[in-house]
């Protein structure tokens, strides 16, 4: 099974900041990545496919990047509601497979 | 609009089974393969696999074969999954995703609003 790590586990940041999360594969999976955003109690919901294509929607302060092993989340600037869980997965190889997330909190 | 109505929370002894369902509407039922996602409370996402619902084909994860069954039911636009010898870690919110493939790629467009299993004697 393909092990996707994410990091940090968390993070404390503040409105306006400029936040980088990673998720790194523990093989190479192409650009065969998603990023969804959960807030809790609530379904995840679609961000980036494709590693870096903006869902329909989604504001542009996302953006994602990589390919291979190494990948990328960025906000430019977090808003309020940003503030949420964020998990990327991987659909290159079966089974499909999580990052264990990256908590966004406010500082 | 697409909407995915599933059933609701359940508590089960160990032991047994359960059978979530996952009602669609607002898109052609046959037209995307659905998949379902598990999250124990306070942890992450885990994928159990897939049902096509035009062939009735699936694909689980190795982890859950032989436990977990996903049918549907195209009369009545319905996923199900069923999930047997439940065991006190299988308590978890159930969602169902329908998966759309756009350019090559694919990801997770609707989700269901989800099921709480809690597996408690």
């Amino acid at each position: 099974d393909i092990q996707m790590t994410q990091s940090p586990s968390s993070l404390s940041a503040s409105v306006g900041d400029r936040v980088t999360l990673t998720c790194r594969a523990s093989q190479g999976i192409r650009n065969d990545l998603g990023w969804y955003q959960q807030k809790p109690g609530k379904a995840p919901k679609r961000l980036i496919y494709a590693a870096s294509s903006l869902q329909s929607g989604v504001p542009s302060r996302f953006s994602g990047s990589g390919s291979g092993t190494e990948f990328t989340l960025t906000i430019s600037s977090l808003q309020p509601e940003d503030f949420a869980t964020y998990y990327c997965l991987q659909h290159n190889s079966y089974p499909w497979t999580f990052g264990q997330g990256t908590k966004v909190e406010i500082k | 609009q697409v909407q995915l109505v599933q059933s609701g929370a359940e508590v089960q002894k160990p032991g047994t089974s359960v059978k979530v369902s996952c009602k669609a509407s607002g898109y052609t039922f046959t037209g995307y393969y659905m998949h379902w996602v598990r999250q124990a409370p306070g942890q992450g996402l885990e994928w159990m696999g897939w049902i096509n619902p035009n062939s009735g084909g699936t694909n689980y994860a190795q982890k859950f074969q032989g436990r977990v069954t996903m049918t549907r039911d195209t009369s009545i636009t319905t996923a199900y999954m069923d999930l047997s010898s439940l065991r006190s870690d299988d308590t978890a919110m159930y969602y169902c995703a329908r998966v759309r493939l756009y350019s090559g790629t694919y990801y997770f467009d609707y989700w269901g609003q989800g099921t709480l299993i809690t597996v408690s004697s």
